[in-house]
């Protein structure tokens, strides 16, 4: 089975422009959490999603970041306008829960360099 | 405060030495704990957890880790270090009664060199 999608791998964008990361969570799984990763201030959970609806979004650094999950199998993270601050690499990562945690499955990042 | 503490930003050990990354946890509830491991460019992957029952628990790539209630610590370890476990190494700590709650509380990570 394919395991976490994310695209792209890399973005290089100049400060001021719409960022869009995408992640397919793997089939099955109904939890959904993006985190960011960077060097000062380690990995980050920004966001998740349980069976689509967010439940936790207080790691959103601001309103310039928003994120959306219309179903099961795909999810957004935009970054509108971006700044050079938020340069770092991004995860999504997907779970399946039952009554207890399961292995969060990460995928292989997007690094986004905002200029 | 919830928190996890990784003592060691960097660690470098000979091949063929053992090993154990330290990580101390300060939670108000029972927790949960995992820790991941990061290779060069790629993403997180799971190598071992502890929800309950014997305090040491095997993982995967030969680690193990021993969650030591009285100390809040759940120090990872592995007896003799191979040169593919070069890697980030993070330790992370979730609510026993999650309920809807999902969210972990991560360490900022201890990155492992090996000499040959």
């Amino acid at each position: 089975d394919a395991g976490v999608i994310q695209s792209p791998r890399h973005e290089v964008t100049e400060m001021g422009q719409e960022v869009t990361l995408r992640c397919k969570p793997i089939s099955g799984h109904n939890s959904l959490f993006w985190y960011r990763q960077t060097m000062m201030r380690g990995l980050e959970l920004l966001i998740y999603f349980n069976n689509n609806v967010p439940i936790d979004d207080s790691g959103m650094p601001e309103d310039r970041f928003s994120a959306k999950m219309p179903n099961a199998s795909f999810s957004t993270l935009k970054i509108q306008p971006s700044e050079p601050r938020d340069s770092a690499v991004y995860f999504c990562a997907s779970s399946k829960d039952r009554e207890a945690y399961n292995e969060q499955f990460f995928g292989p990042g997007t690094r986004l360099t905002v200029l | 405060a919830q928190s996890v503490t990784q003592p060691d930003i960097h660690i470098t050990v000979s091949e063929g030495a053992s090993l154990e990354l330290r990580c101390n946890y300060s939670y108000g509830a029972t927790p949960y704990l995992f820790w991941y491991v990061q290779s060069p460019g790629q993403g997180l992957q799971l190598l071992l957890k502890y929800f309950s029952g014997d305090t040491l628990v095997q993982g995967i790539k030969g680690f193990e880790a021993e969650f030591k209630r009285s100390q809040s610590s759940f120090n990872l370890r592995k007896p003799s270090v191979h040169w593919s476990d070069a890697a980030e190494y993070f330790c992370a700590v979730g609510p026993s009664n999650a309920g809807n709650n999902r969210k972990l509380i991560w360490g900022l990570g201890t990155s492992l060199a090996v000499n040959p």
